[in-house]
């Protein structure tokens, strides 16, 4: 079966420590997607990526960090710049790069606790 | 700048009610439009899409949405709700593949 996984489904992290979220998807899309969610505020962009090897800032992109170095996996780095990271973390792919609008469809989600 | 407003935060229908989740946004040009459906603890799930053509468009799960220009906004509709309906509802309209994403409506089914 094609789709997006993310791991874990359940973090708990000590303050000042940096934690990685797992993305992988196997539908064979370019563009792939990390979004925030906090309860009332909808989702926030924090960064994607187009193709292997580039990606860019979203709207929230401070504290934290990504890579893309392989075309199936996004993982996304909470680091201790963070202030207030516990929310739940959406990763998302789409089809096209280049700027072309299709749909987008999301992992299962991490939810992320700091203590 | 592009932004979508659920203005319903909370929705209650009894279940076999219609239901009708309101969407407006703000673009300049034609947009592509979404409505996803959250369950609790969940990742979101597409319901469907408006891209171009007919503005009434067929979803999964017997919902339908109209896009309707001259009012900026895409409504959710559905005849008759089932308890398996209860879940958090985003719209989401998109330029490029820029995503913006409504706060969401919380739908709660009573029997």
């Amino acid at each position: 079966d094609g789709g997006i996984t993310q791991s874990p489904k359940y973090l708990f992290r000590k303050e000042g420590q940096n934690v990685t979220l797992s993305c992988e998807q196997n539908l064979n899309h370019d563009a792939m997607y990390w979004y925030r969610q906090d309860p009332g505020q909808g989702l926030r962009l924090i960064y994607y990526s187009q193709i292997v090897n580039d990606f860019q800032k979203g709207d929230i992109a401070e504290g934290y960090s990504v890579s893309r170095e392989k075309k199936e996996s996004f993982p996304l780095t909470v680091t201790s710049a963070q202030k207030n990271p516990t929310a739940f973390y959406l990763c998302a792919s789409s089809i096209p790069s280049g700027g072309d609008t299709d749909t987008q469809y999301f992992g299962p989600g991490t939810r992320l606790t700091v203590l | 700048a592009q932004s979508v407003t659920q203005p319903d935060i909370h929705i209650t229908v009894s279940e076999g009610a219609s239901l009708e989740l309101r969407c407006n946004y703000s673009y300049g040009a034609t947009p592509y439009l979404f409505w996803y459906v959250q369950s609790p603890g969940q990742g979101l799930q597409l319901l469907l899409k408006y891209f171009s053509g007919d503005t009434l468009v067929q979803g999964i799960k017997g919902f339908e949405a109209e896009f309707k220009r001259s009012q900026s906004s895409f409504n959710l509709r559905k005849p008759s709700v089932h308890w398996s309906d209860a879940a958090e509802y985003f719209c989401a309209v998109a330029t490029g593949n820029q995503f913006y994403f409504g706060t969401g409506t919380s739908l709660t089914v009573i029997p």
